[in-house]
């Protein structure tokens, strides 16, 4: 099972580019890395998938190196309303098909805090 | 846009009663998951069921059981509740279609057992 492993916190200022970590040492290779957003109150919010490489779209971009036991999601120009806890999943969800239990592993979550 | 419902926002229940949570997507997702949510632990995987009437084992499943008698509802039951079991739960749902599966989550469900 993949265990994962992020910062329990971080503070950012607006503006200001961020990037959060996550070490997951024993990913499978059929697993894929997630990354979700949760405001308090919520449930969590997808951001971000990749598998290998770089990752990028609207809202955020994901580094993922060559052996695959880390990933970084980094998040530009951070605003007021990106405070908020940033959890990564690893896992592949089919392989808990029939009762393999190829675990879904989140990690403990980040709280980023952005201050003006 | 995918939406993901939770019977109740808030629940006080207490020691020793049944609990049943109820979750419903809209968007026929094969997989629906039950999660649980605690300062510090993060999420964790309770139950996970890929087709009506299939369930597997989460990372803690002990105390819990699960019902998934049509595709759209998925139901967490706590067949005796117990002070421990105070926490977040959240529903979520996904798509088996895709290998890279994205999960939609509910609002979540604050249960209180005295």
């Amino acid at each position: 099972l993949a265990k994962t492993t992020q910062p329990i916190s971080m503070d950012s200022y607006e503006g200001q580019e961020v990037n959060i970590t996550c070490s997951h040492n024993n990913i499978a290779t059929n697993d894929y890395i997630t990354w979700y957003q949760q405001f308090p109150s919520q449930g969590p919010r997808f951001i971000i998938q990749g598998y290998k490489t770089k990752v990028t779209n609207e809202v955020a971009s994901l580094f993922i190196p060559a052996d695959r036991k880390s990933s970084t999601l980094s998040l530009p120009r951070v605003s007021l309303s990106d405070t908020a806890v940033y959890y990564c999943l690893v896992g592949d969800i089919r392989a808990n098909y029939g009762g393999s239990q190829g675990n879904l592993i989140f990690g403990k979550g980040t709280k980023l805090s952005v201050k003006p | 846009d995918v939406k993901v419902t939770q019977s109740s926002r808030y629940l006080v229940k207490r020691t020793g009663e049944k609990v049943f949570l109820e979750c419903v997507q809209d968007m026929d997702h094969e997989n629906m998951f039950w999660y649980r949510q605690d300062p510090g632990l993060g999420l964790r995987l309770i139950y996970f069921s890929y087709d009506v009437k299939m369930k597997e084992k989460g990372d803690i499943p002990e105390g819990y059981s699960v019902s998934r008698e049509k595709k759209e509802r998925f139901s967490l039951i706590l067949e005796s509740a117990s002070t421990n079991q105070t926490s977040m739960y959240l529903c979520a749902s996904s798509s088996s279609d895709r290998a890279d599966y994205e999960q939609y989550f509910g609002p979540g469900t604050r249960l209180t057992v005295t």
